[in-house]
């Protein structure tokens, strides 16, 4: 069945980065968007960007412009989500999720376990 | 950008009750809205899409309707594991805004 599996919890001090991995399985991988969301303690679900595994393309909410960055690797069917200049507010769980039709114009269907970011000097 | 609003904010009803949730967006979204459901501690899950589709392996008490601006998430016969926060989203175009949530407790 499909699934995507992040990587493990990271703490990272303020200024810093942190990569996060989401490794897909049991679905063409390129044939799939992969949509990033984070939840902050406590919080709602916020919409980071898309990553076209197929082509590499991607699209940012407009806050994370210029902080965030996703790419993804075909050859071990596995997308990354990179967030720079880390502050306390980036606390949060971070998900990725795949659309629900080879389209960024969808539903988010199949969901990681997350993976939580603790920002923290 | 458009915005997702969802009411109310939480929620107590009795096992068996109707439960209705509402979204409103800002702007008219056609039928690009799904609903979800995060039990606390675990990954929101998708429940309906295309504002009324029911995604697969989801108990037929869960329905959506709606189309343009307002929309309804209904839970014709609340059960103790429907114990969660329900979001919306909208999904036409970006930003793929969600709702704030709506806690649903039992009475």
């Amino acid at each position: 069945q499909a699934q995507l599996v992040q990587s493990g919890a990271e703490v990272k001090k303020p200024g810093a980065s942190v990569k996060v991995s989401c490794q897909a399985s049991g679905y063409t991988f390129t044939a799939y968007y992969i949509h990033w969301v984070r939840q902050a303690p406590g919080q709602g679900l916020e919409w980071m960007g898309w990553i076209n595994s197929n082509s590499g393309g991607t699209s940012y909410a407009q806050k994370f412009q210029g902080r965030v960055t996703m790419t993804r690797d075909t050859s071990i069917s596995t997308a990354y989500m990179e967030v720079s200049r880390l502050i306390s507010d980036d606390t949060a769980v971070y998900y990725c999720a795949r659309d629900l039709a080879a389209a960024p114009e969808n539903a988010f269907d199949i969901w990681g376990q997350g993976t939580m970011v603790t920002v923290s000097s | 950008d458009t915005q997702m609003t969802q009411s109310p904010s939480s929620l107590s009803a009795s096992v068996g009750d109707r439960v209705t949730i509402t979204c409103r967006a800002s702007q008219g979204i056609r039928n690009y809205l799904a609903w979800y459901q995060q039990k606390p501690g675990k990954v929101p899950k998708l429940l309906i899409y295309a504002a009324s589709t029911l995604q697969s392996g989801v108990p037929s008490r869960f329905s959506g309707s709606g189309s343009g601006t307002d929309f309804t998430l209904t839970i014709s016969s609340l059960q103790p594991e429907d114990v969660a926060t329900y979001y919306c989203q909208k999904y036409n175009s970006g930003p793929w805004t969600f709702g704030q949530g709506t806690k649903v407790e039992i009475k």
